[in-house]
């Protein structure tokens, strides 16, 4: 298993600002994904962050409402920007060791809500 | 584009009763995984399934991979209140694309004592 820390777990922002959320993972793993979640809902797939390139974006999803950084392999971190009401949303940091396994392991999330 | 259809989406019962959720897809996975989530956690994995036919215990909890590998199930023998929380049906694509999961929508059980 992995052990993956994620914060902020909650913030209340003002329309217009950005907010970045970081996953921290307690040993270095090939795939780290980030999810959206409406509350009680399945998640969709936002981007998979690529360790020393540009994250691979899911239709609907562009960069540069949502870029991705992953300066290493144990560490990620995706913002929001110029945030509206619509983007109020649970945030998840997931991970996979390996792509033959595809096991995924999650974080708490990060609950956003945007006034 | 593969899907899953996870029904149902609600599910209230009583403790005790018995309970089945369905995931459902027309394309094949390589693999199908069971995922349950309680409020303010990310979702925890349960289960694995990776054969066509095959079936898994975990507890009162049985799963079962279809031998298409293109549906998968989910039962609980007398659920109990501890069961409550967001179960999601998630799986690998056939062409399998660096690791990314399907998810299904989601089942939200309740369990009332």
């Amino acid at each position: 298993s992995a052990v993956i820390s994620q914060k902020p777990s909650r913030d209340i922002c003002q329309r217009g600002t950005s907010l970045t959320i970081q996953c921290q993972v307690d040993s270095q793993v090939t795939m780290m994904f980030w999810y959206r979640q409406q509350p009680g809902q399945s998640l969709t797939l936002i981007a998979t962050a690529n360790q020393g390139s540009e994250a691979t974006y899911e239709s609907g999803f562009v960069i540069d409402k949502f870029p991705i950084s992953r300066p290493n392999l144990t560490f990620s971190t995706l913002t929001v920007s110029n945030m509206s009401p619509e983007d109020s949303s649970i945030y998840l940091c997931s991970v996979v060791r390996d792509t033959m396994n595809t096991e995924a392991f999650f974080g708490q999330g990060t609950r956003l809500t945007v006034v | 584009t593969q899907l899953l259809e996870q029904s149902p989406q609600f599910l209230s019962i009583q403790e005790g009763e018995n309970l089945t959720v369905y995931c459902n897809s027309s394309s094949v996975f390589s693999s199908l995984q069971w995922y349950r989530q309680e409020p303010g956690e990310g979702p925890v994995l349960l289960v694995t399934v990776v054969t066509g036919g095959e079936v898994k215990k975990l507890k009162r909890l049985t799963f079962q991979f279809g031998d298409a590998r293109k549906d998968s199930s989910l039962h609980i023998t007398a659920a109990q209140p501890g069961d409550t929380g967001l179960y999601l049906c998630a799986g690998a694509p056939i062409y399998n694309q660096g690791g990314k999961l399907i998810f299904g929508q989601g089942t939200e059980l309740s369990v009332k004592p």
